[in-house]
């Protein structure tokens, strides 16, 4: 399996852009996690979604930011319009979880994708 | 919401010396599970911890769960330069939801 993949690796964009993350997850995993990481605030938590289904998104930090999952082999998370301070790392990783969404196994993560927007 | 408390949050140790990092938390979990991080990488899954008092092992990493669920330790013995990243734990709580919320890590350097 080649994992959790992520694309693109690094995306640089203008203030007021639209920013669209992808991320394919391991075939099997029935739940999917988008994370951010900065410096200040570690990794958050913004979304996750179980047998495709979003579960809990009060990690969004505003409407600007939405995330789907159209199948249980892609998801997106997009961005509009962004701004300086979306600036970090972008981790999406996915599980199996067990009935009532419990995580039994631990989180595949994907490599990130790093989002800089000047 | 889940509240942890992880320390140290900078570790600077020799070669060879031990390191041990805290998970504390301030209800009772329901399972703890344990990343590393290496500088520029992503979190790598090391460990999940169920049981109260439970001891785990890997080659040089022991991690333990305690009594109470409330806290747990990971301790590294002898270390290597390879040991360098950020050790983040991720407990769940006792309601039992998918997400995992981690806490603030521990950031390991090594002086060969």
């Amino acid at each position: 399996d080649a994992g959790v993949i992520q694309s693109p690796r690094h995306e640089v964009t203008e203030m007021g852009q639209e920013v669209t993350l992808r991320c394919k997850p391991i075939s099997g995993h029935n739940s999917l996690f988008w994370y951010r990481q900065t410096m200040m605030r570690g990794l958050e938590l913004l979304i996750y979604f179980n047998n495709n289904v979003p579960i809990d998104d009060s990690g969004m930090p505003e409407d600007r930011f939405s995330a789907k999952m159209p199948n249980a082999s892609f998801s997106t998370l997009k961005i509009q319009p962004s701004e300086p301070r979306d600036s970090a790392v972008y981790f999406c990783a996915s599980s199996f979880s067990g009935s009532r969404g419990s995580a039994r196994y631990g989180y595949t993560f994907g490599s990130g994708t790093r989002l800089t927007v000047v | 919401g889940q509240q942890v408390m992880q320390i140290p949050q900078y570790q600077h140790v020799q070669e060879g010396e031990d390191f041990t990092t805290y998970c504390n938390s301030s209800t009772t979990l329901s399972n703890i599970q344990w990343y590393k991080q290496r500088p520029g990488g992503h979190p790598v899954f090391l460990i999940q911890l169920v049981k109260s008092g439970e001891v785990k092992k890997q080659k040089r990493l022991t991690f333990q769960f305690g009594e109470a669920k409330k806290n747990s330790s990971l301790h590294i013995t002898a270390t290597q330069t390879t040991d360098v990243g950020t050790y983040f734990c991720a407990p769940r709580g006792s309601s039992n939801t998918g997400k995992l919320i981690f806490g603030q890590g521990t950031t390991l350097q090594v002086k060969p």
